[in-house]
């Protein structure tokens, strides 16, 4: 266990649904990362917070991908309008800014999109 | 971007033999290069990391080594374990902030 906690752990829906993540992070680690992970592959980057500010947003984060981090410690990954390519696997990671550069990861959150 | 190759896609090995992962990446600038683990249903774990200014590390059975001018860091594991079996990623990152993953190893350690 990183202490890296993200709820929930599974999630099926329905094309068209719209589905809301949420990661909390090690306690007060300033960096919070969003990554998606499909089958046989390596996890791509998505988003990142830093503190509550949202820095960088891939290009595979489309109009219907949201992200929060209110207050700077937990974060959601909302997704509108759900597709069946946007199954996979959702991590999140955090990051004490400063202090190795290590990013933790929690054990994901898994969805598929009927 | 940063692009990172991960090489082979799969391994098996005896138990007590090593095991020998090679990643190459192509951003010149790139200074941080962790491994991770990847057990089933579970998120990736960092086992070891290596930073620009090292040429090796070692931590008990694990070691890292990296080639800046190739551009290319290798994974070895020692005398393998049953618990070693798991999916392996190297990742590199040159802007401060996201990983970029290679594509992975399958490792299996037959008993």
């Amino acid at each position: 266990d990183t202490g890296v906690s993200q709820d929930p752990r599974h999630k099926i829906t329905k094309r068209g649904q719209n589905v809301t993540f949420r990661c909390d992070p090690i306690s007060e680690h300033n960096r919070l990362y969003w990554y998606r992970q499909t089958l046989g592959q390596g996890p791509e980057f998505l988003t990142y917070f830093q503190n509550e500010a949202q820095l960088e947003k891939s290009r595979l984060l489309s109009d219907r991908f949201s992200a929060e981090r209110p207050k700077g410690s937990f974060s959601t990954l909302e997704i509108q309008r759900t597709e069946q390519g946007d199954s996979a696997m959702y991590l999140c990671a955090s990051e004490s800014l400063g202090v190795h550069n290590e990013q933790f990861f929690g054990p994901g959150t898994r969805l598929t999109v009927l | 971007g940063e692009n990172v190759e991960q090489h082979p896609s799969t391994l098996s090995v005896q138990e007590g033999d090593s095991a020998v992962i090679k990643c190459t990446y192509s951003d010149s600038a790139s200074n941080y290069f962790p491994w991770y683990k990847q057990e089933l249903g579970k998120g990736p774990q960092l086992i070891i990391d290596i930073r620009s200014n090292v040429g090796e590390k070692k931590d008990q059975r694990i070691a890292v080594t990296l080639n800046k001018t190739a551009k290319h860091f290798s994974l070895h594991i020692t005398e393998t374990q049953p618990e070693d079996s798991a999916v392996y990623f190297c990742a590199a990152r040159s802007n401060d902030y996201k990983l970029s993953f290679g594509a992975g190893t399958t490792v299996t350690v037959r008993a």
